[in-house]
């Protein structure tokens, strides 16, 4: 079957520098990838929508200079925290979307921001 | 705007107990998809069933079924025979529509099930 692989699974980086998480549709071409962030025991809060090619769309609230999103291609989507804060320490997760079939999500990755 | 609500923080079972975890929702469109996914502590997410809006019988998948109730719009999951591995958030989650943010979801504030032996 379909498999998302998110990479890190967990990261621990210092105040004020930088982190990039990848997406990566293994097995197929994903025309869109959506990022969440999840605090412990809240729900899923969508991030943005990223559409290869083409700029990310934000969801209201969410910094865009702050969360860079590049899908540059079929098979990848990054996002990158700039100038990480404690306040960042959260746990993101991607899914990516085949066509018009379900989503497929990858297993997360936990940030820590010391 | 699309609205899904879970209103159990946390609900307990007995082993090999039948659960029902509650899920309600509110759309004005009259195409849509609904979602259960289960969350371990280990973070991934677990799809588990869904059901469409059109679909006339509820979705079923091995212990999992869905009482779809259209008119209330309520899609809550019915978890039969519940195992010790079953402890875990679930979440309830509804589709857009087709278009260019066809696969976005939004989602419940979650349930977190609790299997006892």
């Amino acid at each position: 079957g379909a498999v998302v692989s998110q990479h890190p699974s967990w990261v621990i980086c210092k105040s004020g520098t930088s982190v990039k998480i990848e997406c990566r549709s293994l097995d197929f071409q994903a025309t869109t990838m959506f990022w969440y962030r999840q605090f412990p025991k809240q729900s899923l809060m969508l991030m943005a929508t990223s559409n290869e090619g083409s700029k990310a769309t934000y969801e209201q609230g969410v910094e865009k200079d702050k969360f860079l999103i590049n899908h540059a291609s079929l098979t990848l989507s990054t996002l990158t925290v700039t100038s990480a804060h404690p306040e960042d320490s959260s746990f993101y997760i991607c899914s990516a979307r085949r066509d018009s079939s379900f989503l497929h999500f990858g297993n997360g990755t936990r940030l820590t921001v010391t | 705007a699309q609205k899904i609500t879970q209103t159990q923080p946390g609900m307990f079972v007995q082993e090999k107990e039948a659960v029902t975890l509650d899920c309600t929702y509110d759309t004005s469109d009259p195409s849509y998809g609904l979602f259960w996914y289960k969350q371990p502590s280990s973070g991934e997410m677990i799809f588990l069933i869904y059901q469409g809006s059109y679909d006339q019988q509820n979705a079923t998948e091995g212990r999992y079924s869905l009482n779809f109730q259209k008119a209330r719009k309520s899609a809550n999951l019915v978890i039969s025979a519940s195992q010790l591995g079953d402890s875990a958030m679930y979440f309830c989650a509804m589709r857009e529509l087709p278009g260019t943010s066809y696969g976005k979801l939004t989602f419940g504030q979650g349930t977190i099930l609790t299997v006892h032996p």
